[in-house]
Protein backbone atom coordinates (compact mmCIF):
# COMPACT_ATOMS: atom_id res chain seq x y z
CA UNK A 1 0.00 0.00 0.00
CA UNK A 2 1.30 3.52 -0.89
CA UNK A 3 2.26 5.81 1.79
CA UNK A 4 -0.24 8.44 0.71
CA UNK A 5 -2.94 8.09 -1.94
CA UNK A 6 -5.11 10.15 -3.97
CA UNK A 7 -7.82 10.18 -6.94
CA UNK A 8 -5.79 11.05 -9.65
CA UNK A 9 -9.35 12.10 -11.53
CA UNK A 10 -8.62 14.02 -13.75
CA UNK A 11 -11.79 16.40 -12.46
CA UNK A 12 -13.06 18.79 -14.95
CA UNK A 13 -15.27 21.60 -13.58
CA UNK A 14 -16.88 24.75 -14.45
CA UNK A 15 -15.88 28.09 -13.29
CA UNK A 16 -17.15 28.67 -10.39
CA UNK A 17 -17.88 25.19 -8.98
CA UNK A 18 -16.70 23.87 -5.63
CA UNK A 19 -14.52 20.79 -6.00
CA UNK A 20 -13.06 18.72 -2.99
CA UNK A 21 -10.47 16.11 -3.10
CA UNK A 22 -9.19 13.22 -0.87
CA UNK A 23 -6.67 11.21 0.53
CA UNK A 24 -5.49 9.21 2.92
CA UNK A 25 -2.09 8.31 4.78
CA UNK A 26 -0.92 4.78 5.97
CA UNK A 27 1.25 5.77 8.74
CA UNK A 28 -0.45 6.72 11.79
CA UNK A 29 2.45 8.39 13.46
CA UNK A 30 2.66 11.26 10.67
CA UNK A 31 2.39 14.64 12.44
CA UNK A 32 2.89 17.31 9.53
CA UNK A 33 0.06 17.49 6.68
CA UNK A 34 0.59 19.82 3.34
CA UNK A 35 -1.30 20.44 -0.04
CA UNK A 36 0.92 21.25 -2.96
CA UNK A 37 0.17 22.77 -6.35
CA UNK A 38 1.54 21.72 -9.39
CA UNK A 39 1.18 23.74 -12.86
CA UNK A 40 2.13 21.38 -15.77
CA UNK A 41 5.73 20.75 -16.42
CA UNK A 42 6.85 23.19 -13.10
CA UNK A 43 7.72 22.48 -9.61
CA UNK A 44 5.91 21.87 -6.90
CA UNK A 45 4.74 24.88 -4.82
CA UNK A 46 3.10 24.76 -0.84
CA UNK A 47 -0.81 25.49 -1.57
CA UNK A 48 -1.29 25.16 1.73
CA UNK A 49 -0.32 23.25 5.40
CA UNK A 50 -3.03 21.46 7.39
CA UNK A 51 -3.81 21.28 10.85
CA UNK A 52 -5.74 19.47 13.07
CA UNK A 53 -9.04 22.05 13.50
CA UNK A 54 -8.94 22.54 9.85
CA UNK A 55 -8.07 25.40 7.84
CA UNK A 56 -9.40 28.25 5.36
CA UNK A 57 -7.77 30.37 2.95
CA UNK A 58 -9.53 32.56 1.35
CA UNK A 59 -11.27 29.90 -1.18
CA UNK A 60 -9.36 27.00 -0.40
CA UNK A 61 -10.47 25.01 3.34
CA UNK A 62 -8.14 22.00 4.32
CA UNK A 63 -9.41 19.40 6.75
CA UNK A 64 -7.67 16.54 8.55
CA UNK A 65 -8.98 13.60 10.48
CA UNK A 66 -6.50 12.12 12.28
CA UNK A 67 -8.84 8.74 13.70
CA UNK A 68 -9.32 7.97 10.15
CA UNK A 69 -5.75 9.05 8.37
CA UNK A 70 -8.30 11.53 6.27
CA UNK A 71 -7.18 14.93 4.60
CA UNK A 72 -9.46 16.99 2.37
CA UNK A 73 -9.06 20.08 0.09
CA UNK A 74 -12.25 22.07 -1.17
CA UNK A 75 -11.60 24.50 -3.90
CA UNK A 76 -14.62 26.98 -3.59
CA UNK A 77 -15.91 29.10 -6.70
CA UNK A 78 -13.32 27.58 -9.00
CA UNK A 79 -11.08 29.62 -11.47
CA UNK A 80 -9.57 29.10 -14.64
CA UNK A 81 -6.16 29.61 -12.83
CA UNK A 82 -6.70 27.14 -10.47
CA UNK A 83 -6.73 24.31 -12.86
CA UNK A 84 -3.04 22.36 -11.56
CA UNK A 85 -2.44 19.10 -10.24
CA UNK A 86 -2.85 18.96 -6.57
CA UNK A 87 -0.12 17.02 -4.37
CA UNK A 88 -1.15 15.60 -0.89
CA UNK A 89 2.12 15.46 1.06
CA UNK A 90 2.73 14.25 4.75
CA UNK A 91 6.10 14.06 6.38
CA UNK A 92 8.01 10.61 6.43
CA UNK A 93 7.51 8.02 8.75
CA UNK A 94 10.34 8.39 11.44
CA UNK A 95 11.16 11.50 10.08
CA UNK A 96 10.86 15.25 11.14
CA UNK A 97 11.50 17.15 7.92
CA UNK A 98 11.12 14.88 5.04
CA UNK A 99 8.36 14.67 2.59
CA UNK A 100 6.01 11.75 1.14
CA UNK A 101 4.01 12.80 -1.62
CA UNK A 102 1.29 11.58 -3.36
CA UNK A 103 0.70 10.58 -6.98
CA UNK A 104 -1.33 14.01 -7.15
CA UNK A 105 -5.32 15.01 -8.72
CA UNK A 106 -5.61 16.65 -11.83
CA UNK A 107 -7.61 20.08 -11.82
CA UNK A 108 -9.34 21.40 -15.00
CA UNK A 109 -11.05 24.25 -14.80
CA UNK A 110 -13.48 24.79 -17.53
CA UNK A 111 -14.81 28.23 -18.95
CA UNK B 1 14.89 37.03 -4.92
CA UNK B 2 16.51 34.05 -6.25
CA UNK B 3 14.77 30.62 -6.20
CA UNK B 4 16.24 27.19 -5.98
CA UNK B 5 17.80 26.87 -9.22
CA UNK B 6 18.90 23.78 -11.20
CA UNK B 7 21.17 22.87 -14.17
CA UNK B 8 21.20 21.58 -17.01
CA UNK B 9 17.06 22.24 -17.16
CA UNK B 10 16.96 18.88 -20.04
CA UNK B 11 19.63 16.45 -20.54
CA UNK B 12 19.47 13.16 -22.93
CA UNK B 13 22.01 10.92 -21.92
CA UNK B 14 23.06 7.53 -24.06
CA UNK B 15 22.73 4.21 -21.76
CA UNK B 16 26.05 3.72 -20.24
CA UNK B 17 26.71 7.45 -19.65
CA UNK B 18 27.53 9.30 -16.69
CA UNK B 19 25.26 12.44 -15.47
CA UNK B 20 26.13 15.40 -13.04
CA UNK B 21 22.83 17.20 -12.30
CA UNK B 22 23.32 20.86 -10.08
CA UNK B 23 21.17 22.52 -7.69
CA UNK B 24 21.95 25.91 -6.45
CA UNK B 25 19.54 26.08 -3.15
CA UNK B 26 18.32 29.07 -1.76
CA UNK B 27 20.96 31.41 -0.22
CA UNK B 28 21.07 30.71 3.78
CA UNK B 29 18.69 27.40 3.24
CA UNK B 30 20.50 24.28 5.16
CA UNK B 31 18.09 21.85 4.29
CA UNK B 32 18.39 20.44 0.98
CA UNK B 33 16.66 17.67 -0.82
CA UNK B 34 16.66 15.84 -4.19
CA UNK B 35 13.55 13.89 -5.57
CA UNK B 36 13.03 12.39 -8.30
CA UNK B 37 9.62 12.55 -10.62
CA UNK B 38 8.41 9.94 -12.80
CA UNK B 39 5.77 10.75 -15.57
CA UNK B 40 2.27 11.27 -13.94
CA UNK B 41 3.43 10.64 -10.29
CA UNK B 42 4.33 12.52 -7.17
CA UNK B 43 8.11 13.47 -6.70
CA UNK B 44 9.94 10.42 -4.63
CA UNK B 45 12.60 11.52 -2.06
CA UNK B 46 15.80 10.62 -3.07
CA UNK B 47 18.21 11.67 -0.47
CA UNK B 48 18.50 14.90 2.48
CA UNK B 49 21.72 16.95 3.05
CA UNK B 50 21.83 19.34 6.51
CA UNK B 51 24.52 21.50 5.38
CA UNK B 52 27.20 19.44 4.09
CA UNK B 53 26.33 16.21 5.93
CA UNK B 54 24.29 13.91 4.35
CA UNK B 55 21.08 12.77 7.37
CA UNK B 56 19.43 10.66 4.72
CA UNK B 57 20.34 8.19 1.24
CA UNK B 58 17.69 5.84 1.82
CA UNK B 59 15.62 6.65 -1.34
CA UNK B 60 18.49 6.60 -3.51
CA UNK B 61 17.73 3.45 -5.90
CA UNK B 62 20.58 2.03 -6.63
CA UNK B 63 24.25 2.67 -5.98
CA UNK B 64 24.95 4.21 -9.38
CA UNK B 65 23.28 7.47 -7.57
CA UNK B 66 25.28 9.44 -5.66
CA UNK B 67 25.12 12.86 -4.13
CA UNK B 68 26.81 15.46 -2.81
CA UNK B 69 27.08 18.75 -0.89
CA UNK B 70 30.59 19.00 0.17
CA UNK B 71 30.88 23.09 1.12
CA UNK B 72 27.16 22.79 2.24
CA UNK B 73 25.58 25.06 -0.29
CA UNK B 74 25.68 23.58 -3.90
CA UNK B 75 24.50 20.05 -4.57
CA UNK B 76 25.17 17.35 -7.25
CA UNK B 77 23.97 14.93 -7.97
CA UNK B 78 24.98 11.65 -9.72
CA UNK B 79 24.40 9.29 -11.90
CA UNK B 80 26.70 6.13 -13.08
CA UNK B 81 25.81 4.02 -16.30
CA UNK B 82 22.45 5.47 -16.49
CA UNK B 83 19.48 3.65 -17.40
CA UNK B 84 16.15 3.86 -19.52
CA UNK B 85 14.69 3.16 -15.96
CA UNK B 86 16.57 6.83 -14.80
CA UNK B 87 14.56 9.17 -17.05
CA UNK B 88 12.79 11.26 -15.00
CA UNK B 89 12.39 14.25 -13.49
CA UNK B 90 14.89 15.31 -10.99
CA UNK B 91 13.80 18.05 -8.37
CA UNK B 92 15.61 19.92 -5.49
CA UNK B 93 14.22 21.66 -2.84
CA UNK B 94 15.57 23.55 0.04
CA UNK B 95 13.90 24.66 3.42
CA UNK B 96 15.28 27.25 5.91
CA UNK B 97 16.12 25.55 9.63
CA UNK B 98 13.59 24.78 12.09
CA UNK B 99 10.55 23.45 12.14
CA UNK B 100 8.95 24.82 9.05
CA UNK B 101 8.22 22.05 6.61
CA UNK B 102 7.86 24.78 3.41
CA UNK B 103 10.28 22.92 0.70
CA UNK B 104 11.07 25.39 -2.15
CA UNK B 105 11.48 23.18 -5.54
CA UNK B 106 13.60 24.27 -8.17
CA UNK B 107 12.50 23.60 -11.71
CA UNK B 108 14.02 20.49 -12.21
CA UNK B 109 16.45 18.88 -14.60
CA UNK B 110 14.44 16.54 -16.95
CA UNK B 111 16.69 12.61 -17.89
CA UNK B 112 16.36 11.17 -21.00
CA UNK B 113 18.09 8.17 -21.48
CA UNK B 114 17.85 6.62 -24.47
Amino acid sequence: RKEVEQDPGPFNVPEGATVAFNCTYSNSASQSFFWYRQDCRKEPKLLMSVYSSGNEDGRFTAQLNRASQYISLLIRDSKLSDSATYLCVVNRAGSARQLTFGSGTQLTVLP
Amino acid sequence: GAGVSQSPRYKVAKRGQDVALRCDPISGHVSLFWYQQALGQGPEFLTYFQNEAQLDKSGLPSDRFFAERPEGSVSTLKIQRTQQEDSAVYLCASSLPGTTYEQYFGPGTRLTVT
